[in-house]
């Protein structure tokens, strides 16, 4: 099975920073990755796929890019909105997510 | 725009059978090309994909859950359903339903909580 590593697994940030949060799979996924968000008591919602397409309805102020085994989402500036987990996907093979990165406020 | 609702019993005894049903509104279940699933969310094994149905009636499922797992669709009722036998503790977490595309998944359920009790 590919295993999926996010990094680092918490960071505080302030509203109007830049976020970056990484995925690395155990072995090459070509772009066959999705981000999501959740807030606390929601369900995940989808935010980019195929590693840096954007979801309709979602803010350009998240972007995504990689490609194999590395990959980054990055929020260019943090809203009040964006305190939450973020968990990325692939579906390369048996779909897997990865552990999740939490966004709180500094 | 698709909303999907689940229902079933919050409390299941152990080794019991879990049984969901996810119900959805706003679109036919059997519109070409439909592909339904269900994801699970606990404190110890994070996201977990369960299954997904495809329109061919074809399943496919985590190999870890696919002894003890059914997806199944009601097209007359716009439903489709989970089943997860001989379920322990470790079962217990929030179930989704959920709609795949192309491998990620871009309609969720609300969740519900199951818990594994006597």
């Amino acid at each position: 099975d590919i295993q999926l590593t996010q990094s680092p697994s918490s960071l505080s940030a302030s509203v109007g920073d830049r976020v970056t949060i990484t995925c690395r799979a155990s072995q090459g996924i070509s772009n066959s990755l999705a981000w999501y968000q959740q807030r606390p008591g929601k369900a995940p919602k989808l935010l980019l796929y195929a590693a840096s397409t954007l979801e309709s309805g979602v803010p350009s102020r998240f972007s995504g890019s990689g490609s194999g085994t590395d990959f980054t989402l990055t929020i260019s500036s943090l809203q009040p909105d964006d305190f939450a987990t973020y968990y990325c996907q692939h579906y390369y093979s048996t779909l897997t997510f990865g552990p999740g990165t939490k966004v709180d406020v500094k | 725009q698709l909303h999907l609702q689940e229902s079933g019993p919050g409390l299941v005894k152990p080794s019991e059978t879990l049984s969901l049903t996810c119900t959805v509104s706003g679109g036919s279940i059997s519109s070409s090309r439909y592909y339904w699933g269900w994801i699970r969310q606990s404190p110890g094994k994070g996201l977990e994909w369960i299954g997904t149905i495809y329109d061919s009636g074809s399943t496919y499922y985590n190999p870890s859950l696919k002894s003890r797992v059914t997806i199944s669709v009601d097209t007359s009722k716009n439903q489709f359903s989970l089943k997860l036998t001989s379920v322990t503790a470790a079962d217990t977490a929030v179930y989704y339903c959920v709609r795949p595309s192309g491998g990620h998944f871009d309609y969720w359920g609300q969740g519900t909580l199951v818990t594994v009790s006597s």
